[in-house]
């Protein structure tokens, strides 16, 4: 499809173990954006990249959380040693990258549900 | 820092009812104000945007307008159907930061509207 893909939908976990969330944005958007949606707080900046690099990691909440991105393209998500404060929605959004559209097209998101 | 503040939900409406949704921000600089909307099983998509002082964003019948005095931005429609009940997030963005259009959200009102 022509959309921001994201697996899995759901994923239901165990705490303590890690998991991966992957997000393939629209084609030839440069800009690559995660957020979290937790119950009753909206939605949380996380992470964007620019092509492959970071330079906003500034939402990650803790060292258990990275990102990375491959040929400018698909991006994952890791959790290591899950929570259960990171149960969440994780929402990935993409973009062109051009200055000054402001739009964002995010994908349906992966529930993550840690038990 | 930016921050968003938006009415709390839910709001339920009848058919044809007028709505309104209020929304007020604080941030630094001059930031660039979007309404976004989560439809049932879809991902958030953009809905209207301002990105000066008195502009009037507008799409689908909704308005709003960016008011720098009141630094607000609410989101209204004079006559509402089934098909707009959904999750509204107020949003805003400083697009100057080149290629990183990071938005900082809302907690989102999710408005049901009953026939």
């Amino acid at each position: 499809g022509a959309g921001v893909s994201q697996s899995p939908s759901n994923k239901v976990t165990e705490k303590g173990k890690d998991v991966e969330l992957r997000c393939d944005p629209i084609s030839g958007h440069t800009a690559l954006y995660w957020y979290r949606q937790s119950l009753g707080q909206g939605l949380e900046f996380l992470i964007y990249f620019q092509g492959n690099s970071a330079p906003d990691k500034s939402g990650l909440p803790s060292d258990r959380f990275s990102a990375e991105r491959t040929g400018g393209s698909v991006s994952t998500l890791t959790i290591q040693r899950t929570q259960q404060e990171d149960s969440a929605v994780y929402l990935c959004a993409s973009s062109p990258g051009r200055i000054g559209t402001g739009e964002l097209f995010f994908g349906e998101g992966s529930r993550l549900t840690v038990l | 820092g930016d921050s968003v503040t938006q009415m709390e939900g839910p709001v339920t409406l009848s058919e044809e009812a007028f709505l309104t949704i209020n929304c007020t921000y604080t941030a630094t600089g001059y930031p660039s104000l979007f309404w976004y909307v989560q439809y049932p099983g879809e991902g958030l998509q953009l809905l209207l945007k301002a990105t000066k002082a008195d502009d009037k964003g507008s799409n689908k019948g909704f308005e709003a307008t960016y008011r720098k005095e009141t630094t607000s931005f609410h989101l209204e429609k004079g006559s509402v159907q089934v098909s707009d009940s959904a999750v509204y997030f107020c949003a805003l963005s400083d697009l100057s930061n080149f290629g990183n259009e990071k938005l900082t959200f809302g907690t989102g009102t999710r408005l049901t509207i009953i026939p």
